[in-house]
């Protein structure tokens, strides 16, 4: 499994653009770049994956340079609903059919202030 | 309305007690999922499942059980809870080919005294 390492906690006031980068020096040539978000008493929810280059949905971007080493997920003009834990996983969850296992780790807290 | 749901949202139980946390999802996932969450160590993979019947060790197995008779449920049981397994308990459901995507319950905040 590559192992992940990203900020413990972030602060950011509102309508500003928040970057959070993970490191990931060990990732296979096979693993996928996921991201989640977890709000206060709620279940993680997926927001973006990519592989390799930029990725962007309705919730975020994701950049991805060209080593892969490490990602960093855009969440563009924050807002105190952005207030969230939001984790970095690396691997193929799906790889060869069967399920191989990825790690949630401890994440990063985003803290936005009014 | 479809999802994936938790029961009970919260329980305290004494040490020593049996526990058993029910999952119960809508959208006939193959792959389910127990998950444990405590402050410094994130999210840890208790347990998952392939299928009906098929279960395999995570992370931190030890001290639960699981089974999964049908596709849309997965209970996780305590057998003799202890005091180390306080914690919140997420369930969560995937199915190959669906995007990479793992669905979440609301979770179970357990309370070992």
């Amino acid at each position: 499994l590559a192992k992940t390492t990203q900020p413990i906690s972030m602060d950011s006031y509102e309508g500003q653009e928040v970057n959070i980068t993970c490191s990931h020096n060990n990732i296979a040539t096979n693993d996928y770049i996921t991201w989640y978000q977890q709000f206060p008493s709620q279940g993680p929810r997926f927001i973006i994956q990519g592989y390799k280059t930029k990725v962007t949905n309705e919730v975020a971007s994701l950049f991805i340079p060209a080593d892969r080493k490490s990602s960093t997920l855009s969440l563009p003009r924050v807002s105190l609903s952005d207030t969230a834990v939001y984790y970095c996983l690396v691997g193929d969850m799906w790889n060869s059919g069967g399920y191989q296992k990825v790690t949630f780790g401890i994440g990063t807290k985003l803290q936005v202030i009014p | 309305d479809a999802g994936i749901t938790q029961s009970p949202r919260y329980k305290i139980t004494e040490t020593g007690r049996q526990v058993t946390l029910m999952c119960h999802q809508t959208w006939s996932h193959s792959y389910m999922f127990w998950y444990r969450q405590d402050l410094g160590h994130g999210l840890r993979l208790i347990y998952y499942s392939a299928a009906a019947d098929i279960t395999d060790k995570g992370e931190v197995p030890d001290g639960y059980v699981v089974s999964r008779s049908k596709t849309e449920n997965f209970p996780l049981t305590l057998e003799s809870a202890t005091r180390s397994q306080t914690s919140v308990y997420f369930c969560a459901s995937s199915e190959p080919g669906q995007g990479p995507e793992q669905y979440f319950g609301p979770g179970t905040r357990l309370t070992v005294t």
